[in-house]
């Protein structure tokens, strides 16, 4: 079965320290699709990233950053020089290719907090 | 462009009662998908509409039921309302590809409150 672990719940960091968010996935399929979703106070999803399970090329677009690693079944989300802005639940996903990806298995969530 | 839409906001109903919910999806989308978000946890998939028809369907109880019209808008319904069904209800709409990743757009949600 498919499952989303985000082991950190809460994590509170000093405006432009780095800080890196852990998630750990389980799925059954060769062919999947993991996201990161941040959710402001307003409560909206907001999307961040796609990656598909093929594709372990991290990349960096401007202060966020993620490091996919498939042997270890992670797949880390990182903010550089983080700002108050950024204080937001983030939730790891995953969806499987099998059923056109519709289905989404979200984490508990981190809750980050950025103090001035 | 208009994302997607929910109405409404926030809504208490009482223990017993039935409540529908409604979601307009985001321009040019004909998928939608609905979730339950209770508080500190992360959103649960309760069901998706494809063509009017509902195609994949989470681990919730037929209380809860949904419904597409033919603009692809959707309906939410919650029959014999109970304490735990009080929670975030988040729609999201998206455009149907195979074998792909699909990126899911997401409403700002209802709060449903059972009293």
């Amino acid at each position: 079965a498919q499952k989303v672990t985000q082991a950190q719940t809460e994590i509170s960091v000093v405006e432009k320290e780095d800080v890196t968010l852990d998630c750990v996935y389980e799925t059954r399929d060769t062919t999947y699709y993991l996201f990161w979703y941040k959710q402001p106070p307003s409560g909206e999803l907001v999307f961040l990233i796609r990656r598909n399970s093929f594709d372990e090329q991290n990349e960096i677009s401007g202060r966020y950053s993620w490091n996919f690693q498939k042997s270890t079944s992670s797949f880390n989300f990182t903010i550089t020089a983080s700002q108050v802005v950024d204080s937001a639940v983030y939730f790891c996903a995953l969806s499987e290719a099998w059923n056109y990806g519709q289905n989404f298995v979200f984490g508990p969530g981190t809750r980050l907090s950025v103090l001035p | 462009d208009a994302g997607v839409t929910q109405s409404p906001t926030h809504l208490i109903k009482t223990r017993g009662q039935q409540v529908t919910l409604r979601c307009s999806p985001k321009s040019g989308h004909d998928t939608v998908s609905w979730y339950q978000q209770a508080l500190g946890q992360g959103p649960q998939f309760i069901f998706q509409y494809y063509e009017e028809e509902e195609r994949q369907r989470g681990n919730f109880p037929d209380r809860f039921s949904g419904h597409q019209f033919p603009n692809y808008s959707s309906e939410l319904n919650v029959n014999a309302l109970l304490l735990g069904d009080s929670a975030l209800y988040l729609c999201a709409s998206s455009l149907v590809q195979t074998g792909t990743g699909v990126k899911q757009y997401f409403g700002p949600g209802t709060r449903l409150t059972v009293t």
